[in-house]
């Protein structure tokens, strides 16, 4: 069936430093794959989105590719600021969700 | 801008209680959602409508029930409330289309059952 394994946290990095937090999934066909950011106290925003195989989603510096051939949807940030500190989960179409990765960025 | 409200941010009710957990989406999609958030689990989906009167299990819908009688509004119902049932509950909405589009998210009840 359907699901996603996301890398456990949490993660603590200092500002500047290069983030990824791994997703895989398994699934059939070519469903959406989806970050999602949560900031303390508030709901799920979407942070990116691919549609399909080879497809990049990018949004406020952060990247992830769907990657058909590892079944991956990695995300990553060049150079993670004190303000991305938050939860990111990745999701598989509307109903699968990861357990989340808790980030904390330090000065 | 698109919102997605929960009626309460916090709720306190006792063992036994009905419970109804309201949430309202003011841009006309035709799906809506309630999961649950628990530490180490994630999201975990309760139940979804696709729309009006229309709804459909999750992986975890045991305990509830749902109502969906106008398009924006989704009800979250805890029949007989229990401990187990404490909870972060977080109402979704999103455009038709298969499930493949983003979901918008409401900011959450903190529900406790004592």
């Amino acid at each position: 069936g359907n699901s996603v394994t996301q890398m456990e946290g949490p993660v603590t990095l200092s500002e500047e430093a290069f983030l990824t937090i791994n997703c895989t999934y398994t699934a059939t066909g070519y469903p959406s794959l989806f970050w999602y950011v949560q900031y303390p106290g508030e709901g799920l925003q979407l942070l990116l989105k691919a549609t399909k195989a080879d497809d990049k989603g990018s949004n406020k510096g952060f990247e992830a590719t769907y990657r058909k051939e590892t079944t991956s949807f990695h995300l990553e940030k060049g150079s993670v600021q004190v303000s991305d500190s938050a939860v990111y989960f990745c999701a598989l179409i509307q109903f699968y969700f990861g357990t989340g990765t808790s980030l904390t960025v330090i000065p | 801008d698109v919102k997605v409200t929960q009626s309460s941010r916090y709720l306190v009710k006792r063992t036994g209680e009905k419970v109804f957990l309201e949430c309202v989406q003011d841009m006309d999609h035709e799906n809506m959602f309630w999961y649950r958030q628990d530490p180490g689990l994630g999201l975990r989906l309760i139940y979804f409508s696709y729309d009006v009167k229309m709804k459909e299990k999750g992986d975890i819908p045991e305990g509830y029930s749902v109502s969906r009688e106008k398009k924006e509004r989704f009800s979250l119902i805890l029949e007989s409330a229990s401990t187990n049932q404490t909870s972060m509950y977080l109402c979704a909405s999103s455009l038709g289309d298969r499930f493949n589009q983003p979901q918008h998210f409401g900011d959450g009840t903190r529900l406790s059952i004592l």
